[in-house]
């Protein structure tokens, strides 16, 4: 079964500009999540999509949005891009529930970021 | 707010030598699931092991292992004849909120190299 996948892999944005990230979940998983990492806050949780419905939400600007699609596809977007923003932006899927199988969740190779 | 505390920023191990990675954490949830990731230089996030609050016994996963002392809040993870390949960082996590919500909160992480 092929694992979690993030397109672009990396990519250079200029201050103010946005930038779309995609992420495609391992197949029967319905939840994705997407998480920022940077050298100083670490591993940041954005927010969540269960059945294309936002469940979770983190501490972010309204900057940064997501949605989800029917294929449980998921998209983050950030929009005026800071220069904090640079960051390896992880996305990870689930296949929603309790226990081992529902609640572990198994992360894409990552999207790094650099806004300059 | 739960919190995970990873007290060790670097550790440095033989190859072949037993290594224990500390993690302890905060929360006031009876219920709870506590997990451990492997993230190499690459950047992906390694799914290794997992605990739930309610798991009678400490789980293990081939050379991975996890010491689960609930009374204590800790869920060390315990890594048996330790290979070059385990070189990386570990991140201790924990499910936050409602079983089945998808948010983990992470500790800082922990640099393992082994030495050969």
């Amino acid at each position: 079964k092929a694992g979690v996948t993030q397109t672009p892999r990396y990519l250079i944005k200029t201050r103010g500009q946005q930038v779309t990230l995609s992420c495609s979940p391992i197949s029967g998983h319905r939840s994705v999540s997407w998480y920022q990492q940077t050298p100083g806050q670490g591993l940041q949780f954005l927010f969540e999509y269960f059945s294309e419905t936002q469940r979770n939400k983190g501490n972010f600007p309204g900057r940064f949005s997501g949605r989800q699609f029917s294929n449980s596809r998921s998209e983050m977007n950030v929009s005026t891009l800071e220069l904090g923003d640079s960051a390896l932006y992880l996305c990870a899927s689930s296949y929603f529930g309790t226990g081992l199988m529902g609640e572990t969740q198994y992360f894409g190779p990552g999207t790094r970021l650099l806004v300059l | 707010a739960q919190k995970i505390t990873q007290t060790q920023p670097g550790m440095f191990v033989q190859e072949k030598e037993a290594v224990t990675l500390d993690c302890t954490y905060d929360t006031s949830d009876p219920s709870y699931g506590l997990f451990w990731y492997k993230q190499p230089s690459s950047g992906e996030m390694i799914f290794l092991i997992y605990q739930g609050s309610y798991d009678q016994q400490n789980a293990t996963e081939g050379r991975y292992s996890l010491n689960f002392q609930k009374a204590r809040k800790s869920a060390n993870l315990v890594i048996s004849a330790s290979q070059l390949g385990d070189s990386a960082m570990y991140f201790c996590a924990m499910r936050e909120g409602s079983q089945g919500a998808q948010k983990l909160v992470f500790g800082q992480g922990t640099r393992l190299t082994i030495n050969p």
